[in-house]
C-alpha cells in the first residue's frame, strides 16, 4: 500500500515560474525524502528531511514538514525545462524494518519553455 | 563511482512464462532493495536485502515471485509464471548498510521494463 498522497497529481508551468507539490502520509515517520524521475529512467534521491525538521533548502529546492499535520510540500523555485520530471514523497515509517520507504503516487512535472 | 546497474532494460514476454532481472549494486553497498513500479504508480517494495538476508519480503508474492542474493552482492529477481498484471518497471536500489542508521539515501538503477503480453 502506498502512503504518501501528493497533490496535484499532474503540473504544468511556464519555465522561470514556481512549481509546488504537497504529500500527505498516514503514519509517524522518522523523516520524509523527495525523488525524481525523469521518463523511462530511475529516481534520483534530492533531499531528506527529519521529523524534527521544519524546513530545508537545496539549490532551488525547498521542503517543509509538518509533523502535525502530516504533509509536506516540496517548491521548486526558477523552474527550468530540465526539471521536467515526476515528483515523489517517499516516507520512512517509525515502525518499518530497516531502511524501508514507503513511496507515494508521484506528482508530474512539466515545464514548458 | 558506478551507479546501480540492471538488465535487461526491456523484456517482452506472454504470459505464463518466465523471466528473470539482474541488478548489481553500488560497490560496499550493503542493502538492496528490489521495487515494483506500475505505469502513473510510485515504487512499490517487493524485497529488501541486507547482504545475503531477507529483511522485508512483505510485499513480495511468492507464489510467482522469487529473489536471491547468494554472495551478498548481485542479485536476480525472477517471475515465473508471469501474469498480465505483472507489467511494470523492476527497480532495483542500493544503500549502505541499515546498521548505519536510519536516515540512509536510497540510489536506483535505470529499472527493467517488463511487458506481459
Amino acid at each position: 500500500s502506498q502512503q504518501g498522497e501528493e497533490d496535484p497529481q499532474a503540473l504544468s508551468i511556464q519555465e522561470g515560474e514556481n512549481a509546488t507539490m504537497n504529500c500527505s502520509y498516514k503514519t509517524s515517520i522518522n523523516n520524509l525524502q523527495w525523488y525524481r524521475q525523469n521518463s523511462g529512467r530511475g529516481l534520483v534521491h534530492l533531499i531528506l528531511i527529519r521529523s524534527n525538521e521544519r524546513e530545508k533548502h537545496s539549490g532551488r529546492l525547498r521542503v517543509t514538514l509538518d509533523t502535525s499535520k502530516k504533509s509536506s510540500s516540496l517548491l521548486i523555485t526558477a523552474s527550468r525545462a530540465a526539471d521536467t520530471a515526476s515528483y515523489f514523497c517517499a516516507t520512512h515509517d517509525n515502525k518499518a524494518a530497516g531502511n524501508k520507504l514507503t513511496f507515494g503516487g508521484g506528482t508530474r512535472v512539466l515545464v514548458k519553455p | 563511482e558506478a551507479g546501480v546497474a540492471q538488465s535487461p532494460r526491456y523484456k517482452i514476454i506472454e504470459k505464463r512464462q518466465s523471466v528473470a532481472f539482474w541488478c548489481n549494486p553500488i560497490s560496499g553497498h550493503a542493502t538492496l532493495y528490489w521495487y515494483q513500479q506500475i505505469l502513473g504508480q510510485g515504487p512499490k517494495l517487493l524485497i529488501q536485502f541486507q547482504n545475503n538476508g531477507v529483511v522485508d519480503d512483505s510485499q513480495l508474492p511468492k507464489d510467482r515471485f522469487s529473489a536471491e542474493r547468494l554472495k551478498g552482492v548481485d542479485s536476480t529477481l525472477k517471475i515465473q509464471p508471469a501474469k498480465l498484471e505483472d507489467s511494470a518497471v523492476y527497480l532495483c536500489a542500493s544503500s549502505l548498510s541499515i546498521a548505519y542508521g536510519l536516515y540512509n539515501e536510497q540510489f536506483f538503477g535505470p529499472g527493467t521494463r517488463l511487458t506481459v503480453l
